[in-house]
């Protein structure tokens, strides 16, 4: 595997579920995000994790819960949705600490909320 | 006011015409500038990166920014239709911030 991976692909789920979307990184990067994207909206950053620890969270509803147990791996666990959260949800990493950076994104999972 | 905008489109052109993607915006301590393309059902992928103001050429892909004027542009020289996609622009500043700031995204079509 290389780059940013993620599964599922797609997930559909209704209100009442307990999911988790997980996202690797096989960059060595230190740090990874999750951001949400919905259509005619520009990406929305949700959650930073650097060296494993949460660095912003971006006044995400509780019903969404990351988890970075290592600085490879990055969760998002789900629970009690709601229709309006069905969107594509990226993962991403970067280095932190260099001058410039970039982040490299997976290929995001495609939830469906009914 | 948004801090950055961008045309969503859609943008058709013709194959081998030579394509022009913009984004303003109102930051002005933004420093690193990024576009990114999105194929359908795909995560963005980082095609260009520049910092600060000038000119970046990489194959049929040249960035601009203008950091006087507030914008950034992309141009696609001969573009092709596999180039059709969503392209993204993003950017953000310097000081210890993990926060990009990115484009609505402009959806382009290259007509065959």
């Amino acid at each position: 595997e290389t780059g940013v991976t993620q599964t599922p692909r797609h997930l559909v789920m209704g209100m009442t579920n307990k999911k988790s979307l997980k996202c690797e990184q096989h960059l060595g990067h230190n740090a990874m995000y999750w951001y949400k994207q919905s259509a005619k909206k520009p990406l929305e950053l949700m959650f930073v994790y650097n060296f494993k620890e949460q660095t912003e969270n971006n006044s995400v509803p509780s019903r969404f819960s990351p988890e970075c147990p290592n600085s490879s791996h990055l969760f998002l666990h789900l629970h009690t949705l709601q229709p309006e959260d069905s969107a594509l949800y990226l993962c991403a990493s970067s280095q932190e600490g260099q001058p410039d950076y970039e982040q490299y994104f997976g290929p995001g999972t495609r939830l469906t909320v009914t | 006011q948004k801090e950055v905008e961008q045309d969503p489109g859609p943008l058709s052109v013709p194959e081998g015409a030579i394509v022009s993607l913009n984004c303003t915006y109102s930051n002005s301590a933004f420093q690193y500038f990024m576009w990114y393309r999105q194929y359908s059902r795909k995560g963005p992928e980082l095609l260009m990166y520049t910092y600060s103001s000038g000119n970046k050429e990489d194959g049929r892909f040249t960035a601009q920014v203008d950091k006087s004027s507030k914008y950034i542009s992309l141009f696609i020289r001969d573009s092709q239709p596999s180039d059709s996609a969503t392209y993204l622009c993003a950017m953000r500043g310097t000081s210890g911030t993990y926060k990009y700031i990115f484009g609505t995204g402009t959806r382009l079509k290259v007509l065959a």
